[in-house]
């Protein structure tokens, strides 16, 4: 079946530090990964996404790889700001619906 | 286009009431999908509509869960009977047969508290 993991949290960062979360999944067939981020009191907002293997996302100074031979889409941002401090998902999706991670809250601090 | 936009934001109920939630999805939008996400978990899938058609329910939708799209635009939740493990995020999302999951646009959700 299909699942996604993600690295547990909270991850907490000082401003400017380099961030990585990792994800990996399990998944039938070829399935497009994103990554979304949720807001304290908001609804989920897609960060990035990629539909194959080897594509990147970007958006927003985040990067995450589709690497299919690690089953990997780790998340990265060279330089965190305090407003990056939310929950991020990963997760994939068989084109109709999305199978979530359970989420890593960012915490990064001035 | 105002986005996806659920009511109540908030509701908290006795164990054992009914309550019912309302999605308005994009108007362009065919496809609804109602999602529920516990504390500290990610969004888990529930059932989607294509127009008025209810196409795939999970097993997390119990009896006591029944979802309607009647007219292809506005959607229902229901939950009859609450029980304390309802306690939870519901959230809606919308998108277009074409877009599939790229066009997903989810609202901000209905939390249920039930005591």
């Amino acid at each position: 079946g299909n699942s996604v993991t993600q690295m547990e949290g909270p991850v907490t960062l000082s401003e400017e530090a380099f961030l990585t979360i990792n994800c990996t999944y399990t998944a039938t067939g070829y399935p497009s990964l994103f990554w979304y981020v949720q807001y304290p009191g908001e609804g989920l907002q897609l960060l990035l996404k990629a539909t194959k293997a080897d594509d990147k996302g970007s958006n927003k100074g985040f990067e995450a790889t589709y690497r299919k031979e690690t089953t990997s889409f780790h998340l990265e941002k060279g330089s965190v700001q305090v407003s990056d401090s939310a929950v991020y998902f990963c997760a994939l999706s068989d084109w109709n619906k999305f199978y979530f991670g359970s989420g890593t809250k960012l915490n990064v601090k001035p | 286009d105002t986005g996806v936009s659920q009511d109540p934001r908030h509701k908290i109920t006795k164990r054992g009431q009914n309550v019912t939630f309302r999605c308005d999805p994009i108007s362009e939008h065919n496809r609804l999908y109602w999602y529920r996400q516990t504390l500290g978990q990610g969004p888990e899938f529930l059932t989607y509509f294509q127009n008025e058609a209810q196409l795939e329910k999970s097993r997390l939708l119990s009896d006591r869960f029944s979802a309607e799209r009647p007219k292809g635009s506005f959607s229902t939740l229901e939950i009859q009977r609450t029980e304390q493990g309802d306690s939870a995020m519901y959230l809606c999302a919308s998108s277009s047969e074409a877009t599939g999951s790229y066009g997903y646009t989810f609202g901000s959700g209905t939390r249920l508290t039930v005591v």
